[in-house]
């Protein structure tokens, strides 16, 4: 059964630094890997999806990376600001055949101080 | 951007309590799902239907749980009769494929009572 971990659990950072959060995950058969941002009392928005064939996806000041063998992806997100606040949750896509489904980890919350 | 809607996006219903969440997914989409999420824990796989049946479902989706699509572009999730611990943000999600990352509603908070 596919276990999801994040690190660390909350982050406080000051505007404008770079940060790294961490996800690991226990069965390196996983097809996809996707990262989502949660407002509180809110929906997932979707922030990148690396796909089982890739290493790195970004978009504007995020950058996700995806190491499959370690079990590990990291998201790094650049020039940190206050609208960042938020918490961040990675999912892996199931490694069965067809499987879909997503394993969330806990996520980390991150607060940007200005 | 295409988007998920579900509604509504608060319920409250007394335990024994039948309820219905409803949810559009996005119309090209093929695979859809149900995921919940019990205040401060994890979000948790329900149940994924493809091709008009189950094609997944969790330990947590007993015969208390049932999904339909009724038509073309509805995806319900049935509650039989509530019990408080059932109390959780519910959320909806389609996808079109592997390729394309998940879709998530912006959920209905079910507090049973």
């Amino acid at each position: 059964k596919q276990e999801v971990t994040q690190i660390p659990a909350a982050l406080s950072v000051p505007e404008g630094e770079n940060l790294v959060l961490n996800c690991s995950f226990t069965d390196s058969a996983i097809y996809n890997l996707q990262w989502f941002r949660q407002d509180p009392g809110k929906g997932l928005t979707s922030l990148l999806l690396i796909q089982s064939s890739q290493r790195e996806q970004t978009s504007g000041r995020l950058n996700a990376s995806l190491d499959k063998s370690s079990g590990r992806s990291t998201l790094y997100i650049a020039a940190s600001q206050p609208g960042d606040s938020a918490t961040y949750l990675c999912a892996g896509w199931g490694s069965g055949a067809g499987s879909y489904q997503l394993t969330f980890g806990k996520g980390t919350k991150l607060s940007v101080i200005p | 951007e295409p988007e998920v809607t579900q509604t509504p996006s608060h319920q409250v219903t007394q335990m024994g309590q039948e309820v219905i969440l409803r949810c559009v997914p996005i119309s090209n989409h093929l695979y859809f799902y149900w995921y919940r999420q019990i205040l401060g824990q994890k979000v948790e796989f329900l149940v994924s239907f493809y091709n008009n049946e189950i094609s997944e479902k969790s330990e947590i989706f007993d015969d208390q749980f049932s999904v339909e699509r009724p038509d073309g572009s509805n995806f319900t999730l049935k509650i039989r009769s509530t019990k408080l611990e059932d109390s959780a943000m519910y959320f909806c999600a389609s996808t079109a494929g592997g390729n394309y990352g998940y879709t998530f509603g912006s959920g209905t908070r079910l507090t049973v009572v």
